[in-house]
């Protein structure tokens, strides 16, 4: 089945800086890959998510990009914020009811 | 704009105690989904729903059983806690079938 490796684990940054977080995916299959932002006591929210068929996409501060060839996708937060300190989710999926997450990146933006 | 409700929010089981946790969302979804979340191991899927009445086993599925009686409600049961049990359980929903989760805010177990 599908496995998707998360990194790094943790990341820390000064406010405005940019933050990468990186995923890789081993099913070749896989055509659907949304990204998740848990913050502390809630549940996990959809922020972007990209299909095979599409090599990056954007909204404002926040970009995913994917790269089948080498089966791996980022995501890319660009002049950080505090409240984008976070838990973040990757995830892949083969298709109907198949959604598998990584194992999450803490993100802490320093003031 | 309530979206997906658990309840409840804590709660600590002793070891082969049964319960019973209650999801309900108000989006008209189709599909329901519950997963546990452990430290470092990501959000797993133990069952899911793709319609009033029916369910299907996820990738833990075992020690829970699941219903879907009426469309707006997902109930997860544990029918003999275990440790191993202890953790974060998410109900979500969805309408996209398995494409943008809606997640609750998530019920914390404890197994002594």
């Amino acid at each position: 089945g599908e496995n998707v490796e998360q990194h790094p684990s943790t990341l820390s940054v000064q406010e405005g800086d940019s933050a990468v977080i990186k995923c890789t995916y081993s099913d070749s299959a896989s055509n659907y890959f949304p990204w998740y932002k848990q913050e502390l006591g809630k549940g996990p929210q959809l922020i972007i998510d990209i299909r095979s068929n599409v090599g990056e996409k954007k909204d404002q501060r926040i970009a995913v990009t994917l790269n089948k060839t080498a089966k791996h996708f980022s995501l890319h937060i660009t002049e950080t914020q505090p409240e984008d300190s976070a838990v973040y989710f990757c995830a892949a999926s083969t298709g109907f009811q198949k959604l598998v997450f990584g194992t999450g990146t803490r993100l802490l933006v320093s003031p | 704009n309530a979206g997906v409700t658990q309840t409840p929010k804590f709660r600590v089981l002793k070891t082969g105690q049964s319960m019973t946790l209650l999801c309900a969302q108000d989006m008209n979804h189709e599909y329901m989904y519950w997963y546990r979340q452990d430290p470092g191991m990501g959000l797993r899927l133990i069952h899911y729903s793709v319609g009033e009445g029916t369910t299907a086993k996820g990738e833990v599925p075992d020690g829970y059983n699941v219903s879907r009686l009426k469309k707006q409600n997902f109930l997860l049961g544990l029918e003999s806690a275990a440790p191993s049990q202890t953790s974060v359980y998410f109900c979500a929903s969805s309408s996209d079938r398995g494409e943008k989760l809606f997640f609750g805010s998530g019920t914390q177990l404890s197994v002594l």
